[in-house]
């Protein structure tokens, strides 16, 4: 089993629907939970970080982590054309002298259709 | 520099030849990474800085594979005897300190094709 599981997708939605993405893993020691959003040909751009099990909320962005079940989620409002792009979790744990690799997810592309 | 950046973006080499892939951090952040992205494949660790020493390179996939960093500055990774395997995005990465509660930099990456 993988540490962190994420469904590649594509996915296809329209304009304005509500977008649910979603990661699961194994590894309890993870602490802090990332989302990152990839545009082709460009590095990974850091959308949403966690720490704790709940809900953070950045505008149209709502992170979900739920720690028992060790499964994180990233949840997009009224999505756009621009929302267009491979999205990754990623989680990570101390590995001693200041190292926090973070372990990512092979990412879900989601394409947004006008 | 405002962001991270890294040299060049594109390298097409001959298999069994050395390359140089060069990384400059956001000024400040003493915290390096590099990771590497196979195509359709999540991003894979291979180094950690924290200033100019690499106190984590466990992710480094053979002794073909070695990089350094000077002070606070730049890293190069160096592949020598290039395989076809080699050929991905690499993937530099910064932060302010080694903290992992939110997350790094990237650059842009080197697109690596080896033929």
């Amino acid at each position: 089993q993988k540490e962190v599981e994420q469904d590649p997708g594509p996915l296809s939605v329209p304009e304005g629907a509500i977008v649910s993405l979603n990661c699961t893993y194994s590894n309890s020691a993870f602490q802090y939970f990332m989302w990152y959003r990839q545009y082709s040909r460009k590095g990974p751009e850091l959308l949403m970080y966690t720490y704790s099990s709940g809900n953070k909320e950045d505008g149209r962005f709502t992170a979900q982590v739920d720690k028992s079940s060790k499964y994180i989620s990233l949840f997009i409002r009224d999505s756009q054309p621009s929302d267009s792009a491979t999205y990754l979790c990623a989680m990570s744990a101390s590995r001693g002298a200041g190292s926090y690799q973070l372990t990512f997810g092979k990412g879900t592309k989601l394409s947004v259709i006008p | 520099g405002a962001g991270v950046s890294q040299s060049p973006s594109n390298k097409v080499t001959e298999k069994g030849k050395d390359v140089e892939l060069r990384c400059d951090p956001i000024s400040g952040h003493t915290a390096l990474y590099w990771y590497r992205q196979r195509l359709g494949q999540g991003l894979e660790f291979l180094i950690y800085f924290q200033g100019n020493s690499a106190p984590d390179k466990s992710g480094l996939p053979s002794d073909r594979f070695s990089a350094e960093r000077t002070g606070e500055s730049v890293s190069t990774l160096t592949i020598q005897r290039t395989q076809q395997e080699d050929s991905a995005v690499y993937l530099c990465a910064s932060s302010r300190t080694g903290t992992g509660g939110n997350g790094y930099t990237f650059g842009s990456g080197t697109r690596l094709t080896v033929v």
